[in-house]
C-alpha cells in the first residue's frame, strides 16, 4: 500500500533541476507532497487530485498521472533552502486510508 | 494562528514508565492524526480522529498505546508501560479535510525510552 519513491537520495548543485517520482500499485484519488527538514516537522507543499493535474508552488511543481498511478515533483533552479527529505502521500480510490512514501533525501550544495 | 501545538518537545523516560504526549490541533480542523516516525519504518499512522471520534486505530502497535480526544482542542497519546522500541518522534497533525487539503503537523515529541 505504501507508495514507492525514487530516487532515494539526490545531490544537486544550486541552480540544477531535479525530479522526484512517486508510484502506487493502486488507483489513486489524491497525492500530497511534503518537505521535511532535519529535526523539523513535515511541511505541506501541495495536493493533486484525481483527474490529472499539474500544480505549481514557487519553483516547485508537480504532476499527477492517474493512468500510470504516479506523481512527479519537479524542482527547478534549486536553492540551498530546498534541501530536505521529500515525502509523497497517497490516498487510494475507494479508501480513506492514506500512506506516506519512504522519502527522497535531497541535498543542494553551493 | 499558532499551528498545531505539541508537548513536550522532548521526553526521556525509563522503561516501564507511563508517557503522555499532548496535542492541540488548529481551531476548526475536524481531523486529528497521530504519527510515529523512525528511520526504519518512516512515517506510520497510529490513529486518527474525526470530530473527536476515533475512526481508525489499526496502526496502534499494541494495547500499551491509547489515544483520546476529549474535545475539539485537545488530544493525548499515552504509552503504558513504555519500552525502548517505542523511542521515536511522535507527530500530531490536523486537517480540515485530508482528501482535499493537506495536513499541518506539529513540531513533534522526541521520545527516548532508556
Amino acid at each position: 500500500q505504501q507508495p514507492v519513491q525514487s530516487p532515494q537520495a539526490v545531490i544537486l548543485r544550486e541552480g540544477e533541476d531535479a525530479v522526484i517520482n512517486c508510484s502506487s500499485s493502486k488507483a489513486l484519488y489524491s497525492v500530497h507532497w511534503y518537505r521535511q527538514k532535519h529535526g523539523e516537522a513535515p511541511v505541506f507543499l501541495m495536493i493533486l487530485l484525481k483527474g490529472g493535474e499539474q500544480k505549481g508552488h514557487e519553483k516547485i511543481s508537480a504532476s499527477f498521472n492517474e493512468k500510470k498511478q504516479q506523481s512527479s515533483l519537479y524542482l527547478t533552479a534549486s536553492q540551498l533552502s530546498y534541501s530536505g527529505t521529500y515525502f509523497c502521500g497517497t490516498e487510494m480510490v475507494g479508501s480513506n486510508q492514506f500512506y506516506f512514501g519512504t522519502g527522497t533525501s535531497l541535498t543542494v550544495i553551493p | 494562528d499558532a499551528g498545531v501545538i505539541q508537548s513536550p518537545r522532548h521526553e526521556v523516560t525509563e522503561m516501564g514508565q507511563e508517557v503522555t504526549l499532548r496535542c492541540k490541533p488548529i481551531s476548526g480542523h475536524d481531523y486529528l492524526f497521530w504519527y510515529r516516525q523512525t528511520m526504519m519504518r518512516g512515517l506510520e499512522l497510529l490513529i486518527y480522529f474525526n470530530n473527536n471520534v476515533p475512526i481508525d486505530d489499526s496502526g496502534m502497535p499494541e494495547d500499551r498505546f491509547s489515544a483520546k480526544m476529549p474535545n475539539a482542542s485537545f488530544s493525548t497519546l499515552k504509552i503504558q508501560p513504555s519500552e525502548p522500541r517505542d523511542s521515536a518522534v511522535y507527530f500530531c497533525a490536523s486537517s480540515s479535510g485530508p482528501s482535499n487539503y493537506g495536513y499541518t503537523f506539529g513540531s513533534g515529541t522526541r521520545l527516548t525510552v532508556v
